[in-house]
């Protein structure tokens, strides 16, 4: 079963404007980790933010903020002020069973964001 | 050095071949990954090593091998590979099980298989 759906393949934002990038997940855990990672065409996996499932506050770093809402199960990526260089991949990702074993990452397929400028 | 380094960057070999990735973290992390990117695919998950164990193993072939020597080190071994095994491989690293760290990965190593 998908445990992480990004449903946007593909997304358009000027430069300049916000952008929400999508992403559910399904879990029966009440503890887990929400993360999203950017992927530039370096092929590199860069950590943008993370959420915890207990924490109340939405999780914020620098231009990106994440909209958690843990009753719809989605951890929706904001991106403020988009810049050229914010044009990459953008995976979100989740880590289950975050007492004990398990420490595993789980991402979903991507959704590829282009800035225009 | 810092982060995580993965080498070769890219790799073109034979089906007969048989090759190694390396990976190497100097970021203090015991927790180590190996991610199959596949084009059009989610990244999958192929192995997890927690303190030099191996505690994940996701249905993956025998064809590749994992090696943990050490907690800074990670090798992937590759024998009798197949077109379809064409991929990017990323290595990752984080502290280990039940904490709330992100995984910091490598560039990958881009292998094509002919």
């Amino acid at each position: 079963a998908q445990k992480i759906t990004q449903t946007q393949p593909g997304m358009f934002v000027q430069e300049k404007e916000a952008v929400t990038l999508d992403c559910t997940y399904d879990t029966s855990d009440q503890s887990y980790g929400l993360f999203w990672y950017k992927q530039p065409s370096s092929g590199e996996m860069i950590f943008l933010i993370y959420q915890g499932s207990y924490d109340e506050q939405n999780a914020t770093e620098g231009r990106y903020s994440l909209n958690f809402q843990k009753a719809r199960k989605s951890a929706n990526l904001v991106i403020s002020a988009s810049q050229l260089g914010d044009s990459a991949m953008y995976f979100c990702a989740m880590r289950e069973h975050l007492v004990g074993d398990g420490n595993k990452l789980v991402f979903g397929a991507g959704t590829i964001l282009r800035v225009k400028s | 050095e810092t982060g995580v380094t993965q080498t070769p960057r890219h790799l073109v070999m034979g089906m007969t071949n048989k090759k190694s990735l390396k990976c190497e973290q100097h970021l203090g992390h015991n927790a180590m990954y190996w991610y199959k990117q596949s084009a059009k695919k989610p990244l999958e998950l192929m192995f997890v090593y927690n303190f030099k164990e191996q505690t994940e193993n996701n249905s993956v072939p025998s064809r590749f091998s994992p090696e943990c020597p050490n907690s800074s080190h990670l090798f992937l071994h590759l024998h009798t590979l197949q077109p379809e095994d064409s991929a990017l491989y990323l290595c990752a690293s984080s502290q280990a099980a039940g904490q709330n760290t992100e995984a910091f990965f490598g560039q990958g190593t881009r292998l094509t298989v002919v």
